[in-house]
């Protein structure tokens, strides 16, 4: 069973950097075959992929996000973590993290998500 | 960016009953790309359905998808009172790779 544990602060400040970690067992994020995601979904709104890291350290990030989204890779704590720079109110969301196979696309497990809160 | 459309917004269905959701693409999603997700009130979405028509482990046989092209459904046969949730599609393409429906929200009439 791999689980998937999100952490970080829950209260932003605008125009700071929302960081966040996710903690995975059962699984190992220096395997192959799946990508390591970061998914949110703003109160009572619909889910938004933001971006995946392959083991290899190669990542897509969602074109409108590009610029200020950064997912990196622990392999020594078996973690995956976010960074979303200059944040606004429209990034209050809850924040998931989740495994996604790679090759046919969808997202297998997936953490309890985080809410985030952007606001001074 | 492929969009999905689901349909109905909202359904309301009593137990037992045959809920029938859509996910509508604005281009054609390969089949092997179509996902399903349960989402329950302060829970993560769960994947019911991936490859449009294949059950993930665990899910009961009551949860069934089909479709191609632009057009998916998912049916439930028998509603169980757990059942009631919000459901999302999901296609994986190619720019943005991963895009979500709205989602159809199931409510117990």
């Amino acid at each position: 069973q791999v689980l998937l544990q999100e952490s970080g602060p829950g209260l932003v400040k605008p125009s700071e950097t929302l960081s966040l970690t996710c903690t995975v067992s059962g699984g190992i994020v220096s395997s192959g075959g799946y990508y390591w995601s970061w998914v949110r979904q703003p109160p009572g709104k619909g889910l938004e992929w933001i971006g995946y890291i392959y083991y290899t350290g190669s990542t897509n990030y969602k074109s409108s996000l590009e610029s200020r989204v950064t997912i990196s890779l622990d392999t020594s704590r078996n973690q995956f973590s976010l960074k979303l720079s200059s944040v606004t109110a429209a990034d209050t969301a809850v924040y998931y993290c989740a495994r996604l196979r790679r090759g046919v696309g969808y997202f297998d497990y997936w953490g309890q998500g985080t809410l985030v809160t952007v606001s001074s | 960016e492929i969009v999905l459309t689901q349909s109905p917004g909202t359904l309301s269905l009593s137990p037992g009953e045959r809920a029938t959701l859509s996910c509508r693409a604005s281009q054609s999603v390969s089949s092997s790309y179509l996902a399903w997700y349960q989402q329950k009130p302060g829970q993560a979405p769960r994947l019911l359905i991936y490859g449009a028509s294949s059950r993930a482990t665990g899910i009961p046989d009551r949860f069934s998808g089909s479709g191609s092209g632009t057009d998916f459904t998912l049916t439930i046969s028998r509603l169980e009172p757990e059942d009631f949730a919000v459901y999302y599609c999901q296609q994986y393409g190619s720019s943005p790779p991963f895009t979500f429906g709205q989602g159809t929200k199931l409510e117990i009439k």
